[in-house]
């Protein structure tokens, strides 16, 4: 596999359940981010890891908890969501964010969340 | 005020025509300036960026920077019906040989290429 892949790419929850997005990066990058998606709106960051180590927490509910194991992966975990919630979330990831060039970022496919 | 201002459209126009893609922003200090495609059901890739002001051409893309009016352009020439898609301005900061660049994304306009 190359690039970021993500999945599940679709999932359906109810506000009670917990459950957990995946993404892999093949590209040999060390810094990954989460951003959602939402109708007429510009991409929300959400989450920032710099060799594995979180840089960036763009004041998320803490029913969205990341996790990096490493700077391959990176999971969101999702718990108690509520309906406006429902979007899509993307993973992306670049070589890293820091060295004064372009962050140029490599997105996966995103993963469409509905909160019932 | 918006960092970054971009007007959502829809866009049509008809195969072969020039297009004009626009985003205005308010941070003086954006260096970088992206353009990003997304289709439907995927995720945004880069189509090029640049630094700082200026032109640059990518075959039938051609982006500009026009620093002093805080504007940036993306022109397509002889458009393509697989030139749908939903493009994205991004733009960040030079934050120091340490500092974290974090892109600010405008909304999207949406592109439709007709036959």
């Amino acid at each position: 596999e190359t690039g970021v892949t993500q999945t599940p790419r679709h999932l359906v929850m109810g506000m009670t359940n917990k459950k957990s997005l995946k993404c892999e990066q093949h590209l040999g990058h060390n810094a990954m981010y989460w951003y959602k998606q939402s109708a007429k709106k510009p991409l929300e960051l959400m989450f920032v890891y710099n060799f594995k180590e979180q840089t960036e927490n763009n004041s998320v509910p803490s029913r969205f908890s990341p996790e990096c194991p490493n700077s391959s992966h990176l999971f969101l975990h999702l718990h108690t969501l509520q309906p406006e919630d429902s979007a899509l979330y993307l993973c992306a990831s670049s070589q890293d964010s820091y060295r004064g060039r372009a962050n140029v970022l490599t997105f996966g496919a995103g993963s469409r969340l509905t909160v019932l | 005020q918006k960092e970054v201002e971009q007007d959502p459209g829809p866009l049509s126009v008809p195969e072969g025509a020039i297009v004009s893609l626009n985003c205005t922003y308010s941070n003086s200090a954006f260096q970088y300036f992206m353009w990003y495609r997304q289709y439907s059901r995927k995720g945004p890739e880069l189509l090029m960026y640049t630094y700082s002001s200026g032109n640059k051409e990518d075959g039938r893309f051609t982006a500009q920077v026009d620093k002093s009016s805080k504007y940036i352009s993306l022109f397509i020439r002889d458009s393509q019906p697989s030139d749908s898609a939903t493009y994205l301005c991004a733009m960040s900061a030079y934050e120091g040989i340490q500092g974290a660049q974090k892109l600010v994304f405008g909304q999207g306009t949406r592109l439709t290429i007709n036959p």
